[in-house]
């Protein structure tokens, strides 16, 4: 069983729906990354959070370190935001590791 | 700034080969780092390095070496190339580790026969 999981593996939706894309994991962690990975493969880093909530443009991240859940949303979709979004944990104990999950491929559809 | 760059983009090899995959950063940024990644996989780390020579295994290290001579500089070293390494491989930076912003490089696709 993966360290980190994330559902669902794949969503569609309509413009304008509003998503979310959950990530737990089964250990302890000091911080949680989101990233996108377009369709032509480049990665970004969307955020990088270790309690609460960070918000950019449409995109909401949170965290719930009790609970072992973080989710990501996004409002107002877009074609544009169609990509694998991914969550990578940092193990605490001073490991410098990343755990991934295995993405999430979001369609937006017109 | 250049940011995190990766080369070559495409290469095939044949069972046995040799190989270095290079990777360059411009960022001054102490936290270096290599992935593969694999269909229905995600990612997996295969090394790390937290600075100019230090380095250290991840979670997929067999068949790889690294060395980190400078700060900007980590190529990942393929001995003996096998069928199984067959991937996409990224490369990463971070001012100064894993719990700050990553930056990733365009990928090398690996075929090898």
């Amino acid at each position: 069983k993966n360290e980190v999981e994330q559902s669902p593996q794949n969503l569609t939706a309509q413009e304008g729906e509003f998503i979310t894309i959950n990530c737990s994991y089964s250990v302890g962690i000091s911080a949680l990354h989101w990233l996108q990975q377009h369709p032509g493969g480049g990665i970004v880093s969307l955020f990088m959070l270790s309690s609460g909530k960070k918000k950019h443009g449409r995109l909401i991240a949170t965290i719930n370190i009790q609970e072992k859940h973080s989710s990501l949303h996004i409002t107002a979709s877009h074609p544009r935001d169609s990509a694998v979004y991914i969550c990578a944990a940092l193990t605490q104990g001073g490991s410098e590791k990343l755990v991934f999950g295995k993405g999430t491929k979001l369609t937006v559809n017109p | 700034n250049a940011g995190v760059t990766q080369t070559p983009k495409f290469q095939v090899l044949k069972t046995g080969q040799s190989m270095t995959l290079q990777c360059a950063q411009d960022m001054n940024h102490e936290y270096m780092s290599w992935y593969r990644q694999d269909p229905g996989m995600g990612l997996r780390l295969i090394h790390y390095s937290v600075g100019a020579g230090i380095t250290d295994q991840g979670e997929v290290p067999n068949g790889y070496n690294v060395s980190r001579s400078t700060t900007e500089d980590f190529p990942l070293r393929l001995l003996s190339a096998a069928p199984s390494q067959t991937s996409v491989y990224f490369c990463a930076s971070s001012s100064e580790g894993a719990g700050e912003t990553q930056y990733f490089g365009p990928g090398t696709r690996l075929l090898v026969l």
